[in-house]
């Protein structure tokens, strides 16, 4: 099974509507992270979280929120969705330590907003 | 703030040649991780190298291989024997050590042509 999984991995909703994507981890780190990939954009930081109590804006954070429910979930919001986030949205873990501190992603979600 | 450069939008390369990425960063911290993610057109990412700031000696993992001069904030990635499996968009990642967060360049199209 996979180690970060996604919820869902495609979604086509219409502007104006709430939308949720949900993240969970196997992996026990503590450390999970909601990012945007736009075409020749690379990725985006929307929201980190160091643990449950530790919530973090990125540089994108507008128009976007988040909770921790558990160490291992991790959602993201879109409270009223516009056209400007279709995207692709990756969640990911990481740790730290010697030799650590990359990212381990889960498969990204492609959200299309009409 | 951190910024990642890819200058190489672009890049393509013969099957079994050898093709080198660039990476320029800048940062004034000292601890930090640098990494080099693969994208295929499956969408997942994956790590394909990384490099502790504090190692002088530059890291490998078979036919990648990665030259790292931290005092020009270049970190390339040289792909040794490309396979057709190589082809992929490159990310190019910075990781502040403390902080916790992770900046990505804007990706490099790899082209592998047989």
């Amino acid at each position: 099974d996979a180690d970060v999984t996604q919820t869902p991995r495609n979604r086509i909703t219409k502007t104006g509507k709430r939308i949720m994507l949900e993240c969970s981890q196997t992996k026990g780190h503590d450390r999970m992270y909601w990012y945007r990939q736009d075409p020749g954009l690379g990725l985006r930081l929307i929201y980190y979280s160091f643990d449950v109590k530790d919530i973090n804006k990125g540089e994108i954070s507008d128009g976007y929120s988040v909770s921790r429910q558990a160490q291992a979930k991790f959602s993201l919001s879109l409270e009223s969705a516009i056209p400007n986030q279709t995207a692709l949205y990756f969640c990911a873990t990481s740790t730290v330590g010697p030799g650590y501190n990359e990212q381990f992603f889960g498969p990204g979600t492609r959200l299309t907003v009409l | 703030a951190q910024t990642v450069t890819q200058s190489q939008p672009e890049m393509s390369v013969q099957e079994a040649e050898t093709v080198t990425l660039s990476c320029t960063y800048d940062t004034s911290e000292s601890d930090y991780y640098l990494f080099w993610y693969k994208q295929p057109p499956s969408r997942q990412m994956i790590l394909v190298i990384r490099q502790e700031a504090y190692k002088q000696q530059n890291a490998t993992e078979n036919r990648f291989s990665v030259n790292f001069q931290k005092a020009a904030k270049s970190f390339s990635l040289k792909i040794s024997d490309s396979q057709l499996g190589d082809a992929a968009m490159y990310f190019c990642a910075y990781t502040n050590t403390n902080a916790g967060k992770s900046t990505f360049g804007d990706g490099t199209t790899l082209t592998v042509k047989p």
